[in-house]
Parts: C-alpha cells; sequence; structure tokens
C-alpha cells in the first residue's frame, strides 16, 4: 500500500498567495483529517471527513481555510489569501473508524513557508 | 471532553538508559489509547496501542500498559537508542470520536 499521499512535499509562496494542499488517503479508508503542526501550538485538529462529508470544522481558523473531498481518493485544503502566520507543516491523515482502536495513518506532510 | 496530558519535555538521555514518557487521560467510560512517534521530517506513525484496561501495547522495546485505575499510559523502553530520538506523542480515541493527541515530548539520545 502506498499509504497517505500529500503534495507538495514543500511549499514557499507570498503572503497573498492562494495554497492548495493535496492529499490522497488510503484506498477503503472512510475518515480523512487535516493536522497542522507549529512549534507554537503543537499538533492542531483542523477538520476532518466521514465518506467524504465534513463532520467537524470547528479547528479551521478562520475563513481563508477551506477544505473538500470531491470524492473518496482525493481531498484538499486551500488557504486563500495565504500570510506569514500560517507557515506550518500540514497532515493529511486517514483511517476507519477511529474511535474503535483503529490506526490513524498520517502522510509526510506538506511543509509550507509564507513569506 | 476527552483530553491527554503528557510529561513536558524536551528529554535528553545517554543510549542504554532507561526511558519513561507520562501520559494520563481524561475520558468516561473505556477509550482507545495510542503512542504515535514521529521522526524528524516525517509524519506520525504508530508505535503501539492498547484498547482496553490492562492491556499491554508493545512494539520496537517500547512497552505502556493500560492503567483504567491510574488513567494513564507510560510508555517505557529498557535501554534507549539513538535511533530513537523523536517526538511522542500519546493520544486517545473514544465511540466515533476523532482521536485526541498530547502535546507531544521531545526526545533526544546522546551516544
Amino acid at each position: 500500500d502506498a499509504g497517505v499521499i500529500q503534495s507538495p512535499r514543500h511549499e514557499v509562496t507570498e503572503m497573498g498567495q492562494e495554497v492548495t494542499l493535496r492529499c490522497k488517503p488510503i484506498s477503503g479508508h472512510d475518515y480523512l483529517f487535516w493536522y497542522r503542526q507549529t512549534m507554537m501550538r503543537g499538533l492542531e485538529l483542523l477538520i476532518y471527513f466521514n465518506n467524504n462529508v465534513p463532520i467537524d470544522d470547528s479547528g479551521m481558523p478562520e475563513d481563508r481555510f477551506s477544505a473538500k473531498m470531491p470524492n473518496a481518493s482525493f481531498s484538499t485544503l486551500k488557504i486563500q489569501p495565504s500570510e506569514p502566520r500560517d507557515s506550518a507543516v500540514y497532515f493529511c491523515a486517514s483511517s476507519f473508524p477511529p474511535g474503535t482502536g483503529n490506526t490513524i495513518y498520517f502522510g509526510e506532510g506538506s511543509w509550507l513557508t509564507v513569506v | 471532553g476527552n483530553s491527554v496530558t503528557q510529561m513536558e519535555g524536551p528529554v535528553t538521555l545517554s543510549e542504554e538508559a532507561f526511558l519513561t514518557i507520562n501520559c494520563t487521560y481524561t475520558a468516561t467510560g473505556y477509550p482507545s489509547l495510542f503512542w504515535y512517534v514521529q521522526y524528524p521530517g516525517e509524519g506520525l506513525q504508530l508505535l503501539l496501542k492498547a484498547t482496553k484496561a490492562d492491556d499491554k501495547g508493545s512494539n520496537k522495546g517500547f512497552e505502556a500498559t493500560y492503567r483504567k485505575e491510574t488513567t494513564s499510559f507510560h510508555l517505557e523502553k529498557g535501554s534507549v537508542q539513538v535511533s530513537d530520538s523523536a517526538v511522542y506523542f500519546c493520544a486517545l480515541s473514544q465511540g466515533a470520536q476523532k482521536l485526541v493527541f498530547g502535546q507531544g515530548t521531545r526526545l533526544t539520545i546522546n551516544p
């Protein structure tokens, strides 16, 4: 299995530009999660989907952030417009239902720098 | 709501030392408990887990026992190696709820 695949791995962009991060979950997993990791705040859950439907987006910092899951094999996290404080590592993860002891599998992350 | 508290880092040890990273949780009922590890430049990966009280999870020489009476899931290893240097996250999940992570503990092992 290829695991959770994220792209791009690294992105440097200028403030005000649109950023789109992409994720392909593990085939068959029905939960997909977007996390953000920074030194200051640690690991934060931004949003998660079940069967392509957003379940909890309470962690999305503000309206500049949006996430979609048009089908079971693809999700995007978009930041528009980007700001320097958005610089972080963004992880996508997928799993079977998490509350039954199932493992959540993480991608290698998208390292975003906004200058 | 559910929460996880880990011992604060960073933790620095010499090779072959004994390791303990404390983790306690708050939850109703019987959550599943996990330790994830993040090596430099990589995503998180599952290290071990336990799904019911008194279960012991183990992997790569690491162990953790699910203690319901003390609401704890402490991570231990008898003899650490330089390659164990990483950030370790304790986490729990329950019912259909999302995974809740602790703040992470950075571990550095010196040769």
